[in-house]
């Protein structure tokens, strides 16, 4: 079964604005919620990565928001640009070093 | 550093038939994931090494997949026989330790005809 629900599936953004991308999850044992990015043909790369003892991480232009109660986290993209099209998955462990739970990925395409 | 090296990029094969994955992991990391990723799906784990134990192959469908991580290094993802659904991408990931950032390789593409 899927731990971790990711929405939406797709997402077109005009360049320069904000791309939110959510997840939600059940499994209370999670720890680690992290975000890859993933162009075709390459493998995923961390993006950015957040623990529940925060409710938010920024790095740059990316953004973790993390709500434990309502066991939801989100991705914000912050002045989107062209290069961002890619499709990011967002995952969960009980730990950073165990096997990744993802999320189905959003496709994310940005315009000029 | 390198990153982790993976071969073939590319594999056709013929249902039924066999085949065999290779991953390179960074140098140093002691623990190894397989992950398969079927098109349009999040990567899903397949295996996971510690040096050259198992860690978790609760997901490895033992009756056609296998792996092996020779001396805590190289790792090789073994179907036999090969099935349609079997057409993914096979991804290698290495972390330094239980609790580190996982890296992941390129994966190899396998279409099942």
């Amino acid at each position: 079964q899927q731990q971790v629900k990711q929405s939406p599936q797709s997402l077109i953004v005009q360049k320069g604005g904000i791309s939110i991308i959510n997840c939600a999850y059940e499994n209370t044992a999670f720890d680690y919620f992290p975000w890859y990015q993933q162009f075709p043909g390459k493998g995923p790369a961390l993006l950015i990565a957040i623990r529940p003892d925060v409710s938010e991480k920024k790095e740059g232009r990316f953004t973790i928001s993390f709500n434990k109660s309502a066991k939801q986290f989100s991705l914000h993209i912050m002045d989107s640009q062209p290069g961002d099209s890619a499709t990011y998955f967002c995952a969960a462990s009980p730990n950073s070093g165990y096997a990744l739970n993802f999320g189905k990925g959003t496709s994310l395409l940005v315009t000029p | 550093e390198a990153g982790v090296a993976q071969s073939p990029r590319y594999k056709i094969i013929e249902k039924r038939q066999s085949v065999a994955f290779w991953c390179n992991p960074i140098s140093g990391h002691a623990t190894l994931y397989w992950y398969q990723q079927i098109l349009g799906q999040g990567p899903k784990l397949l295996i996971q090494f510690q040096n050259n134990g198992v860690v978790d192959d609760s997901q490895l469908p033992k009756d056609r997949f296998s792996a092996e991580r020779l001396k805590g290094v190289d790792s090789t993802l073994k179907i036999q026989p090969a099935k349609l659904e079997d057409s993914a991408v096979y991804l290698c990931a290495s972390s330094p330790r239980v609790g580190a950032e996982q890296f992941f390789g390129p994966g190899t593409r396998l279409t099942v005809l």
